[in-house]
């Protein structure tokens, strides 16, 4: 069953202004971490922020952010003040604490900021 | 530090043909992975392996083998090339398996076509 879901698969925004990028999981295990990655278009994956499930305050990393609703389990990306850089694939991902650090993969989704 | 190596960056292989994607991390990481990309797709776990000398599957084993002897070296073997394992090949590694936010850390990803 998939465990991470982004419905997502493509998003416009201009520059300067900010995007959400939606992701909802599915876990039973009550320890997990929750994680966005960046992939521009030369192939890199590029860390981008994580959220634990027991952290009471949103993540934050400089323009990024992450809006963790934990009862409605889902774990939004927010870019704020987007640049033509942020232009790439993103993508969410799950680690279940009992897991061995496998990480569950959402499908992703593609943004293209224009000027 | 190197960090993650990957070898080769990119290879074309006849159908039926072998091939060994190469990996290699110097930060003494106990836990390492292979991940396949299709196009447009999140990853996708092959196998793992959390030490030397212990391996398992993920999600889509067949057709590949891995090896571990060593804690830096983590070979993906395979065995008699197929179309459908035309795909990105990302081998990943990590200090811990907990909740913890340190994620992973990526090769740069072989792209590899079987024609």
């Amino acid at each position: 069953a998939q465990k991470i879901t982004q419905t997502q698969p493509g998003m416009f925004v201009q520059e300067k202004e900010a995007v959400t990028l939606d992701c909802t999981y599915d876990t039973s295990d009550p320890s997990y971490g929750l994680f966005w990655y960046k992939q521009p278009s030369s192939g890199e994956m590029i860390f981008l922020i994580y959220q634990g499930s027991y952290d009471q305050q949103n993540a934050t990393e400089g323009r990024y952010s992450l809006n963790f609703q934990k009862a409605r389990k889902s774990a939004n990306l927010v870019i704020s003040a987007s640049q033509l850089g942020d232009s790439a694939m993103y993508f969410c991902a799950m680690r279940e604490a009992d897991s061995w650090g496998k990480f569950q993969f959402g499908a992703g989704t593609q943004v293209v900021v224009t000027p | 530090n190197a960090g993650v190596t990957q070898t080769p960056k990119f290879r074309i292989l006849k159908i039926g043909q072998s091939m060994t994607l190469q990996c290699t991390q110097d930060m003494n990481h106990n836990y390492m992975y292979w991940y396949r990309q299709d196009p447009g797709m999140g990853l996708k776990l092959i196998y793992y392996s959390v030490g030397a000398g212990i391996t398992d599957k993920g999600e889509v084993p067949n057709g590949y083998n891995v090896s571990r002897s060593t804690t830096e070296d983590f070979p993906l073997r395979l065995e008699l090339a197929a179309p459908s394992q035309t795909s990105v090949y990302f081998c990943a590694s990590s200090y811990t398996v907990g909740g913890e936010g340190t994620g992973y850390t990526f090769g740069s990803g072989t792209r590899l076509t079987v024609v």
